[in-house]
């Protein structure tokens, strides 16, 4: 089937430390984005790209990186500078990036804790 | 500034009622809409999706919803709700990203 697969589920972080969120698309999407989900607050968005090699800012991208080295791939790190990092991080891809018509797939989602 | 609002952040209904949630909207440009849905334990999901044409919009589950231009709002609605209704719900508008709005909690009680 295809999908995305977010891994792990559950993620534990210790002060100071850097973390990678994988995310995996066998959709053949162009675009894939990272949200973080916090109560009340809807989705907000992280980081997207809409091709490989190329990625852009969201609105909350402090504290976080990613690459695109791969269509298939589009790894998150959250960083030791990201202060408040618990939340639950949502990976997401589409057909093509710059149109508005296209839904995007969601996966389900790492539920990030700091120990 | 571009933005998606959802006035109801938690509803609580009874089978067989009726539901309406609220979304409003800030955007000068093309107005592309979606509802999203997440069900307990599983991924976000479409519901359903306005691009242009007829302003009543009929999703899966037999959710719909209307835009209203001059309201600048997109609310969904379903005539009688069940009790695997329950679940959050996300309208989000599409400006070159996606901007969803802060979610509603429906919990439909049997």
């Amino acid at each position: 089937d295809g999908g995305i697969t977010q891994s792990p589920k559950y993620l534990f972080r210790k002060e100071g430390q850097n973390v990678t969120l994988s995310c995996e698309q066998n959709l053949n999407h162009d675009a894939m984005y990272w949200y973080r989900q916090d109560p009340g607050q809807g989705l907000r968005l992280i980081y997207y790209s809409q091709i490989v090699n190329d990625f852009q800012k969201g609105d909350i991208a402090e504290g976080y990186s990613v690459s695109r080295e791969k269509k298939e791939s589009f790894p998150l790190t959250v960083t030791s500078a990201q202060k408040n990092p618990t939340a639950f991080y949502l990976c997401a891809s589409s057909i093509a990036g710059g149109a508005g018509n296209q839904p995007q797939h969601f996966g389900d989602g790492t539920r990030l804790s700091i120990l | 500034a571009q933005s998606v609002s959802q006035h109801n952040h938690h509803v609580i209904l009874s089978e067989a009622a009726s539901l309406e949630l609220g979304c409003n909207y800030s955007y000068g440009g093309t107005v592309n809409l979606f509802w999203y849905v997440q069900y307990p334990g599983q991924h976000l999901q479409l519901l359903l999706k306005y691009f242009s044409g007829d302003p009543l919009v009929k999703g899966i589950k037999g959710f719909e919803a209307e835009f209203i231009k001059s309201k600048f709002s997109f609310n969904l609605r379903k005539p009688s709700v069940q009790w695997s209704d329950t679940a959050e719900y996300f309208c989000a508008l599409y400006t070159g990203k996606l901007i969803f709005g802060q979610g509603t909690t429906l919990q439909v009680k049997p």
